[in-house]
């Protein structure tokens, strides 16, 4: 079967650093999605990852391992808009996106 | 606003009754996507289509769903005879795909069902 884990919950500080890890099993690849998702609203894309490394955009990070079947999200300098839930989603074989359940992400001043 | 809009935004029904959701992609887009999250969980995957034809369906997905892209612009997704269980927020999401390139997909508000 296809599975997607992630983290149900995180905390972090304002100002701090946080990593939120993704680990998948899927039938074929390509791809690993981030998306953030604030409280009631739609998800909105934050990176895409196809091949093995870092790609940085701004205060976000995402790392993929394609062998491990893993990726993270790194996100410094945390702002209290920081806080939502982060999916993590990967591009099958048939090129339908696997989701995760989410991170939610809690800031604390 | 990512350009993707979907009517209504809630939709309150007793069980039993026919909804209808409409859903208005991001116009040069020609996949367009529908999902089911409820609270706590990714969204689930229901349908697609690329321009209007509708490539894939979720083997989750029951007979009392179904979904409509008639000209390749705008879809329409109607559950008949509600239960309960179909209480979530229903997502549409929107990508420009060519070949073997699959862009990100853009979400629009979505709809929030109510199945009292």
């Amino acid at each position: 079967g296809q599975n997607i884990d992630q983290p149900t919950e995180m905390t972090a500080t304002e100002g701090a650093i946080v990593q939120i890890n993704c680990t998948y099993q899927t039938s074929g690849f390509n791809g690993l999605f981030w998306y953030q998702q604030h409280a009631g609203e739609a998800p909105t894309f934050l990176s895409y990852n196809v091949l093995d490394g870092l790609e940085e955009k701004g205060r976000f990070s995402s790392f993929l391992s394609r062998s491990k079947g893993y990726s993270y999200l790194l996100l410094k300098e945390l702002q209290m808009k920081d806080s939502a839930s982060y999916l993590c989603a990967v591009m099958d074989s048939n090129y339908q996106l696997i989701w995760g359940a989410g991170t939610k992400l809690i800031i604390k001043p | 606003d990512t350009g993707v809009s979907q009517d209504p935004r809630h939709k309150i029904t007793k069980r039993g009754q026919n909804v209808t959701f409409r859903c208005d992609p991001i116009s040069e887009h020609n996949r367009l996507y529908w999902y089911r999250q409820t609270l706590g969980q990714g969204p689930e995957f229901l349908t697609y289509f690329q321009n209007e034809a509708q490539l894939e369906k979720s083997r989750l997905l029951s007979d009392r769903f179904s979904a409509e892209r008639p000209k390749g612009s705008f879809s329409t997704l109607e559950i008949q005879r509600t239960e309960q269980g179909d209480s979530a927020m229903y997502l549409c999401a929107s990508s420009l795909a060519s070949g073997m390139e699959h862009n990100e997909q853009f979400f629009g508000p979505g709809t929030r069902l109510t199945v009292l």
